[in-house]
C-alpha cells in the first residue's frame, strides 16, 4: 500500500531533550516536506526537500533540522525542543519535485513540557 | 511572500445541499492543491489543480490562474464531507496553506 509513515504518533518530552520524528515513504517520491499545524495559524511549512541531499527552508525553519540521505526517508530533528514547538506535525511527499498530488502522513502530536 | 485567503471561514449545510469554496492568492503560482482534513485529523488530497478544471465524483475544482483564484464545488453534500478544506499554493518546493473553510454537514 502506498503510504507516508510517521513515527511516533504521539510524543511527550521535556525542554532541551533532543528528539527525532521519522518520516518514510514507499512511493519513490522525489519531494518530501514537513509542516506544523497550530490552532489559529493553520499549516505552515518547516522544511522541504526536492531530492536526495537537497533541502530548503520553508516558512518556519527556526529550531528544526532535517536531512535527506536516502530518497525514502526525511527525518525531522529538534535538537533542543522548547514549549513553543508543541504542535501537530505532518510529513508529506509527492513526485516530480512537488509537481503532483501531495500525500500526507498521519501526523505526530508533540508536547514539549 | 504569497498570501492565501479562503472563504467562507465556516459553512453549515443541510445534507444534499451544494456549496462553493473559494481560494484567492496574491501572486503567480505553479502549484495549487485542495485538501480535506477529516474530524480525525487526516489530510486527504482532493485535487492537484494549478490551472483548469477537474472533477472527481461529487467534487470538482476550477483554477483561473490569470485571475489568481480557485474554486472547490461540493455537490449533494453528505455528512462525511464535514471537516476542514484547505487550499495550498506555491512555486518550486514552497507551499503556503490558507486558513481553511470549516464545513459542517447536518443530517
Amino acid at each position: 500500500e502506498a503510504q507516508v509513515t510517521q513515527n511516533p504518533r504521539y510524543l511527550i518530552t521535556v525542554t532541551g531533550k533532543k528528539l527525532t520524528v521519522t518520516c518514510s515513504q514507499n512511493m519513490n517520491h522525489e519531494y518530501m516536506s514537513w509542516y506544523r499545524q497550530d490552532p489559529g495559524l493553520g499549516l505552515r511549512q518547516i522544511y522541504y526537500s526536492m531530492n536526495v541531499e537537497v533541502t530548503d527552508k520553508g516558512d518556519v525553519p527556526e529550531g528544526y533540522k532535517v536531512s535527506r540521505k536516502e530518497k525514502r526517508n526525511f527525518p525531522l530533528i529538534l535538537e533542543s525542543p522548547s514549549p513553543n514547538q508543541t504542535s501537530l506535525y505532518f510529513c508529506a511527499s509527492s513526485g516530480q519535485g512537488a509537481g503532483e498530488k501531495l500525500f500526507f502522513g498521519s501526523g505526530t502530536q508533540l508536547s514539549v513540557l | 511572500g504569497i498570501q492565501v485567503e479562503q472563504s467562507p471561514p465556516d459553512l453549515i449545510l443541510q445534507e444534499g445541499a451544494n456549496s462553493t469554496l473559494r481560494c484567492n492568492f496574491s501572486d503567480s503560482v505553479n502549484n495549487l492543491q485542495w485538501f480535506h482534513q477529516n474530524p480525525w485529523g487526516q489530510l486527504i488530497n482532493l485535487f492537484y489543480i494549478p490551472s483548469g478544471t477537474k472533477q472527481n465524483g461529487r467534487l470538482s475544482a476550477t483554477t483561473v490562474a490569470t485571475e489568481r483564484y480557485s474554486l472547490l464545488y461540493i455537490s449533494s453534500s453528505q455528512t462525511t464531507d464535514s471537516g476542514v478544506y484547505f487550499c495550498a499554493v506555491g512555486r518550486g518546493g514552497k507551499l503556503i496553506f490558507g486558513q481553511g473553510t470549516e464545513l459542517s454537514v447536518k443530517p
